[in-house]
């Protein structure tokens, strides 16, 4: 059974910092990793989406990395800002029908 | 990008009551919507995933006759809840694939606002 872990559950950063998330699998048979974000008491908006054959994604301020064979992912947050206040999800697909959550990073950044 | 909409964002009902809630693919059409629950600081889980004109195919550990799901066309997914006591109270998320020409690898989810529930 495939099973998603982040780390940390909880950053609070000055604005300006840049910042790592990790998220690490334990089944490293996927299709895709997803990155995405969660603001309080929302649904979820899709930042970045690696397939399994990709090693890592931009997008702006944002960069994701894959490394499969070890079941690890990284999201880099550039320059971070109070709007990049949030939780951030990580989610593997390893099935037609399967996408596996971790429990997210709540992101705090302050002014 | 492709949008899902919920409705309502939320809802309070007395016990017992049974709660409809709507989830919607505004432009695309999604041959599978997903539904999905999430407490107050946990990850999302899966109850069920449905298929445009059959059955849900539910996880385990979910009622069936408990959460009705209904996918009577491309665009609209349905999630009742019957019956309905407080430790059903939860935020409930909707979800839809948009079919992709690049197989799995390249398939993703667009999800809905989610729908807070609130049972006295």
């Amino acid at each position: 059974k495939q099973e998603v872990t982040q780390i940390p559950a909880a950053l609070s950063v000055p604005e300006g910092e840049n910042l790592v998330l990790n998220c690490s699998f334990t089944d490293s048979a996927i299709y895709n990793l997803q990155w995405f974000r969660q603001d309080p008491g929302k649904g979820l908006t899709s930042l970045l989406l690696i397939q399994s054959s990709q090693r890592e994604q931009t997008s702006g301020r944002l960069n994701a990395s894959l490394d499969k064979s070890s079941g690890r992912s990284t999201l880099y947050i550039a320059a971070s800002q109070p709007g990049d206040s949030a939780t951030y999800l990580c989610a593997v697909r390893s099935g037609y029908s399967t996408l596996t959550f971790g429990k997210g990073t709540m992101l705090l950044v302050s002014p | 990008g492709a949008v899902v909409s919920q409705h309502p964002s939320r809802v309070i009902c007395k016990s017992g009551t049974s709660v409809k809630i709507e989830c919607r693919s505004l432009d695309f059409q999604a041959t599978t919507m997903f539904w999905y629950r999430q407490f107050p600081k946990q990850s999302l889980m899966l109850m069920a995933t449905s298929n445009e004109g059959s059955k849900a195919t539910y996880e385990q550990g979910v009622e069936k006759d408990k959460f009705l799901i209904n996918h009577a066309s491309l665009t609209l997914s349905t999630l009742t809840v019957t019956s309905a006591h407080p430790e059903d109270s939860s935020f409930y998320i909707c979800s839809a694939r948009a079919p992709l020409a690049g197989g799995p690898a390249t398939d993703t989810q667009y999800f809905g606002p989610g729908t807070r529930l609130t049972v006295l």
